[in-house]
């Protein structure tokens, strides 16, 4: 069974268009993330929520919006979107705070043309 | 402000080679620490953690890691490298108050020579 999954995993797409990813885990964890890999593999945080509420937010254009129907699912839709924002997009989660680890999904990587 | 920084963003050794992977972070109070690797195509998978106690952590694949509290350091090494031991290597740190956020280092791509 897959712990963190992602669809899709490629995503070709054109500038200007609404795209979504969904993420879900069935880990039982209270915690899920949304990390940017860029093309130097540069992985920096976007959004983290703990029990379905925003924790962090980090400088991240309005156009990216997470939504957490629930404590296993956190999805990233994005509006317009840019060349800019090409790169793989990682789910994460993990449960409680201090030493424990985050499980990462596949990744999805995005293409805008 | 608190960071992580690995040294040498490309490592190359020969199969059968000690694999020494270099993390320094920045923070007064000794964070959580963490090693993750990705292979190509694929999702980041722990390699191992250090949280309390024994400074010498023994990870998967027979990777280990010491922490050094003096030298704020948290480098990575194997003994002997294997082919599959290619990938992307990625310290990762939990730093006191980030609110469970994960900061990752540069990332340092692992080549393995015949």
């Amino acid at each position: 069974d897959t712990a963190v999954s992602q669809t899709p995993k490629y995503l070709v797409t054109q500038m200007g268009n609404d795209k979504s990813i969904k993420c879900e885990q069935n880990l039982g964890h209270d915690t899920m993330y949304w990390y940017k890999q860029d093309s130097k593999k540069f992985l920096k945080i976007m959004f983290s929520y703990n029990n379905k509420e925003l924790i962090i937010n980090e400088t991240v254009p309005n156009r990216f919006s997470p939504k957490s129907p629930d404590k296993a699912h956190l999805n990233l839709h994005i509006n317009s979107l840019e060349l800019g924002d090409s790169a793989v997009y990682f789910c994460a989660s993990s449960q409680g705070e201090g030493a424990t680890e985050a499980f990462f999904g596949q990744g999805t990587r995005l293409t805008v043309v | 402000a608190q960071s992580v920084t690995q040294l040498g963003s490309h490592v190359s050794v020969s199969e059968g080679a000690l694999v020494l992977l270099r993390c320094n972070y920045s923070s007064s109070v000794p964070p959580y620490l963490f090693w993750y690797v990705q292979y190509p195509n694929q999702g980041l998978q722990l390699l191992l953690k250090y949280t309390t106690g024994a400074t010498l952590v023994k990870g998967i694949n027979g990777f280990e890691a010491e922490f050094k509290k003096s030298e704020t350091s948290f480098h990575l090494t194997k003994p002997s490298a294997h082919m599959s031991d290619a990938a992307e290597y990625f310290c990762a740190v939990r730093f006191s108050g980030s609110a469970r956020q994960l900061t990752f280092g540069s990332g340092t791509q692992l080549t393995v020579l015949p």
